[in-house]
């Protein structure tokens, strides 16, 4: 199994409050993704890094930001939650763009 | 921008018994892969198709891609328990990077 982790694994807040949601890789892989994943929906991609410090957009990144000062870590951080965001969030990585992407075990956040 | 439609939506089969899943593209497929989730859990890498008429096998599940109808299908011979969960196709998209794009997924249940 490819090494990723993402903390927490479940999270519960309050409408307005800050959220960071945290993906470790141990690939080294130079590749990361952010998705959520919503009934009816499937996966959508937030936002993607294709190395350190430099990310873009995905097709759902409003209200998202990302960060990535680390090859391992990429964070998701959802600035002012609101309960539209609550969905299950997927961390992916994959070495070359073309690349097959794996996935991490997921963090289940409510927004109240 | 493409879309994946997967087929069956959900799939409820006797254990023992042959089963196939399609997923069918809007657009031109230049790579398709297969994941299986299961419940609260992260998707797990089964197979990447890229060229038309490719077939690949792994254990009792074989998927298939046939570039004209821009379609592959996933076949699972003698189904069991174990192969019950949420079976997502994504699709490459063009351009020289790695925007994959997901199908909603078929959910599989498996009765003993």
């Amino acid at each position: 199994d490819a090494g990723i982790t993402q903390s927490p694994r479940h999270k519960v807040t309050e409408t307005g409050t800050p959220v960071t949601l945290r993906c470790h890789q141990t690939e080294n892989h130079r590749y990361m993704y952010w998705y959520r994943q919503d009934p009816g929906h499937g996966l959508r991609l937030i936002h993607y890094s294709y190395g350190v410090k430099d990310t873009d957009k995905g097709e759902v990144s409003d209200g998202y930001s990302v960060s990535r000062s680390k090859t391992e870590d990429f964070l998701l951080t959802l600035e002012s939650a609101t309960s539209s965001q609550t969905s299950v969030y997927f961390c992916a990585i994959s070495e070359l763009p073309t690349d097959t992407q794996y996935f991490g075990p997921g963090t289940r956040l409510t927004v109240l | 921008s493409q879309e994946l439609e997967q087929s069956p939506q959900s799939l409820i089969v006797q254990e023992g018994k042959n089963l196939t899943i399609n997923c069918t593209s809007s657009k031109t497929l230049y790579g398709l892969y297969w994941y299986k989730q299961k419940y609260g859990e992260g998707l797990i890498f089964l197979m990447m198709l890229q060229k038309g008429g490719e077939e690949k096998s792994h254990e009792k599940i074989t998927a298939k891609l046939d570039e004209k109808k821009q379609q592959s299908s996933l076949h699972i011979t003698a189904s069991q328990p174990s192969h019950a969960g949420i079976y997502l196709c994504g699709a490459d998209g063009a351009g020289g990077y790695q925007k994959v794009t997901f199908g909603i997924g078929t959910k599989l249940q498996v009765i003993p």
